[in-house]
C-alpha cells in the first residue's frame, strides 16, 4: 500500500532548527519530495531526493532518508516567521511523470 | 520555474449546478496533468489523472460521471463538477509535470481553486 504518515504540528521558536518526519510504506518509490503549502495556496516544491540517495542539503534545507526504516525528514536550519506554513512529503515511483502520493502534512508554527 | 494557473481561484454555486476548473501550463507543454482535491486540514488527494487526446483515468472511489475531465489541448485540462453538493466543497489543484524535454524531477501545481456550494 501506499500510505505516508507525518506527525500534525510543530511548534519551534524562530531561530531554532526545525525537524519534520515522514514514514512511507511503499519500498519501490523512487522519489521522494519536500513540499510547502502556505495558507490559501498551491504547493511549492522545496526539495527532493531520489531514493539511493541518503542525505540532500539545499543551503538551510536537509534531507535525510532511511530506506531500511522509510523514513524521511525534513530539516530546516535557522526556522524564520516566514517558514510557518504546512509541510507534505511526498512519495512517487517513476518522478515527475508519476502520481504523487502526499502525506498528511505538518503544520509548523514559528514562534518569536 | 514553469508555471501552471487555474482559474477559477475560489467559486461559489448553488447545490445542482455546475463548476468547471480550468488548469493551464503556461509556458510548457503537459501532456498529462493530474487533478487533486484537499478537504481542509487535511491532505492531497489525487482524483484522476488527466491525458491528453485521450480518457481520463480515474483513482478507486472518484465517480467519473460527477467529475467530468477533459484535456483538449497540451496546455489546458479543465475538471468540471456537476450536480454540485455541499459535500463537493472543497481545494482543487491540479499538477503537471514538465513534458518533454522538461529534464527536471517535479510537478508544477497551480494555486488551487477553493469551491463552496450552498
Amino acid at each position: 500500500g501506499e500510505d505516508v504518515e507525518q506527525s500534525l504540528f510543530l511548534s519551534v521558536r524562530e531561530g531554532d532548527s526545525s525537524v519534520i518526519n515522514c514514514t512511507y510504506t511503499d519500498s519501490s518509490s523512487t522519489y521522494l519530495y519536500w513540499y510547502k503549502q502556505e495558507p490559501g495556496a498551491g504547493l511549492q516544491l522545496l526539495t527532493y531526493i531520489f531514493s539511493n540517495m541518503d542525505m540532500k542539503q539545499d543551503q538551510r534545507l536537509t534531507v535525510l532518508l532511511n530506506k531500511k526504516d522509510k523514513h524521511l525528514s525534513l530539516r530546516i536550519a535557522d526556522t524564520q516567521t516566514g517558514d510557518s506554513a504546512i509541510y507534505f512529503c511526498a512519495e512517487s515511483i517513476t518522478g515527475t511523470a508519476s502520481k504523487l502520493t502526499f502525506g498528511t502534512g505538518t503544520r509548523l508554527q514559528v514562534t518569536l | 520555474g514553469a508555471v501552471v494557473s487555474q482559474h477559477p481561484s475560489w467559486v461559489i454555486c448553488k447545490s445542482g449546478t455546475s463548476v468547471k476548473i480550468e488548469c493551464r501550463s503556461l509556458d510548457f507543454q503537459a501532456t498529462t496533468m493530474f487533478w487533486y482535491r484537499q478537504f481542509p486540514k487535511q491532505s492531497l488527494m489525487l482524483m484522476a489523472t488527466s491525458n491528453e487526446g485521450s480518457k481520463a483515468t480515474y483513482e478507486q472511489g472518484v465517480e467519473k460521471d460527477k467529475f467530468l475531465i477533459n484535456h483538449a489541448s497540451l496546455t489546458l485540462s479543465t475538471l468540471t463538477v456537476t450536480s454540485a453538493h455541499p459535500e463537493d466543497s472543497s481545494f482543487y489543484i491540479c499538477s503537471a509535470p514538465p513534458g518533454l524535454g522538461g529534464g527536471v524531477n517535479e510537478q508544477f501545481f497551480g494555486p488551487g481553486t477553493r469551491l463552496t456550494v450552498l
